[in-house]
């Protein structure tokens, strides 16, 4: 399995919804992150999860919130968003360390809509 | 300035023509990758260098090291082609540095 799944696609949601992002890889990847990306602009770092710890927060507001139950899992909560969040979430992995490149393999990404 | 640098920004061909798109960068990296992305679509990696060439169908990469630069070329190009091509370059601890991106657009 050489893939990073994310689910769902496409999400609706209020501003007073609670939701949940979800991105699965079974390439046994160490380094997990979500990337936000405004439509014809480049991907922008949120957070990066290493041996399921939280590495890098790149100063990302408290309404997005992170998590990595296991080393094959990662979630992106969403609570109490604004319109200006509407964006496609970009989940990638790689391995954390070993040889010079890191394999870095990107999902398809969750078109997010917040109304 | 930004540290990677891609060129032409967009960029319209015609089907069958061989395309070029480059990537100059200033940082010191441990890898490059191209990536392609459709519109509204996920990201696709394409390649990832860190030295010399790559080929896979009808698209090449290539990686100077010493010069700080990568091209992309696509041979033979098709509609299906038309897309967003992106350079990234890992630095330290994994982190990826995105180019702004080139439009390609490849008419029939």
């Amino acid at each position: 399995d050489t893939e990073v799944t994310q689910t769902p696609k496409h999400l609706v949601m209020g501003m007073t919804n609670k939701k949940s992002l979800k991105c699965e890889q079974h390439m046994g990847h160490r380094a997990m992150y979500w990337y936000k990306q405004k439509a014809k602009k480049p991907p922008e770092l949120m957070f990066v999860y290493s041996y399921e710890k939280l590495s890098i927060n790149e100063s990302v507001p408290s309404r997005f919130s992170p998590e990595c139950p296991n080393s094959s899992l990662l979630n992106l909560h969403l609570h109490a968003l604004q319109p200006e969040d509407s964006a496609l979430y970009l989940c990638a992995s790689s391995r954390a360390k070993g040889p010079s490149n890191y394999g870095y393999t990107f999902g398809s990404g969750t078109r997010l809509t917040v109304v | 300035k930004n540290e990677v640098e891609q060129s032409p920004q967009n960029l319209t061909a015609q089907e069958g023509e061989f395309i070029t798109i480059n990537c100059s960068y200033s940082v010191g990296i441990s890898a490059l990758h191209w990536l392609q992305q459709h519109p509204g679509g996920g990201i696709v990696s394409l390649f990832m260098l860190s030295s010399g060439k790559k080929k896979h169908g009808r698209l090449i990469a290539t990686i100077n090291i010493q010069e700080k630069h990568s091209s992309l070329h696509i041979t033979a190009s098709h509609p299906r082609d038309s897309a967003v091509y992106i350079c990234a370059v890992e630095t330290s601890g994994s982190r990826l540095t995105f180019g702004e991106g080139t439009q390609l657009t490849v008419n029939p």
